[in-house]
């Protein structure tokens, strides 16, 4: 069975501050790696992914997770936050041999002026 | 390309009725699936469809079924209402040869009263 954790139900940072999204993953066999983001009323938007190759993968608006196999942990960041970042953030798991994907509980990301 | 659409975008039903969503994937893309997001369980794989076929099922009841038309369009169908149906349906697509690379509709926002 595949699992997702992500420790913080929210993570708070001024503007023009570093933000680090934290996610840990279970499953058998190599990990397929996913952040999604969501604004209210709306359906899940794709940020970037890993499947293999680089542990540092770069993503849409300037955010970037680090892929840390031995600590079986998937962190998204983003070195400069911006107020419009504000919202539902997603890590999603699977294995690459189906579509489903197994996702955290969420960490709402508020960016303060 | 048009991204996915779902329609409709919002619904009110009442318990015991049945519902139908529907979900017309991005062009090119045979694989559809279909998530479920509640505040308490968060995001919930439902289903999901390829060639007209139920390819992989989530945990939920008999009540929550589905199926692919040969356009790839999908459909999905929800009997005899419960008030925990209350819910965001989000409907993801994928390229065959990218299967764990899902993209998302906005999803319909089903209420029961």
């Amino acid at each position: 069975a595949q699992s997702v954790a992500q420790p913080e139900d929210q993570v708070n940072v001024a503007e023009g501050n570093p933000l680090t999204v934290k996610c840990t993953y279970s499953v058998s066999g190599n990990p397929y790696l996913f952040w999604y983001v969501q604004y209210p009323n709306r359906g899940l938007q794709f940020l970037l992914k890993y499947i293999t190759g680089d542990n540092l993968v770069k993503g849409s608006y300037g955010f970037e997770a680090e892929f840390n196999k031995s600590q079986t942990s998937f962190h998204l960041k983003k070195p400069s936050a911006l107020v419009s970042d504000s919202a539902l953030y997603f890590c999603a798991v699977n294995t690459g041999t189906a579509s489903k994907l197994t996702f955290g509980t969420g960490t709402r990301l508020q960016v303060t002026l | 390309k048009a991204g996915v659409t779902q329609t409709p975008r919002y619904l009110i039903k009442t318990r015991g009725q049945q519902v139908t969503l529907s979900c017309s994937p991005i062009s090119g893309h045979r694989s559809v699936s279909w998530y479920q997001q509640t505040p308490g369980q968060g995001l919930q794989f439902l289903f999901e469809y390829f060639s007209e076929t139920q390819r992989n099922k989530g945990n939920f009841p008999g009540r929550f079924s589905g199926r692919q038309f040969s356009n790839s369009r999908s459909e999905m169908n929800v009997s005899t209402l419960e008030l925990g149906d209350s819910a965001l349906y989000l409907c993801a697509s994928s390229h065959l040869a990218r299967s764990y690379e899902q993209y998302f509709g906005p999803g319909t926002r089903l209420t029961v009263t």
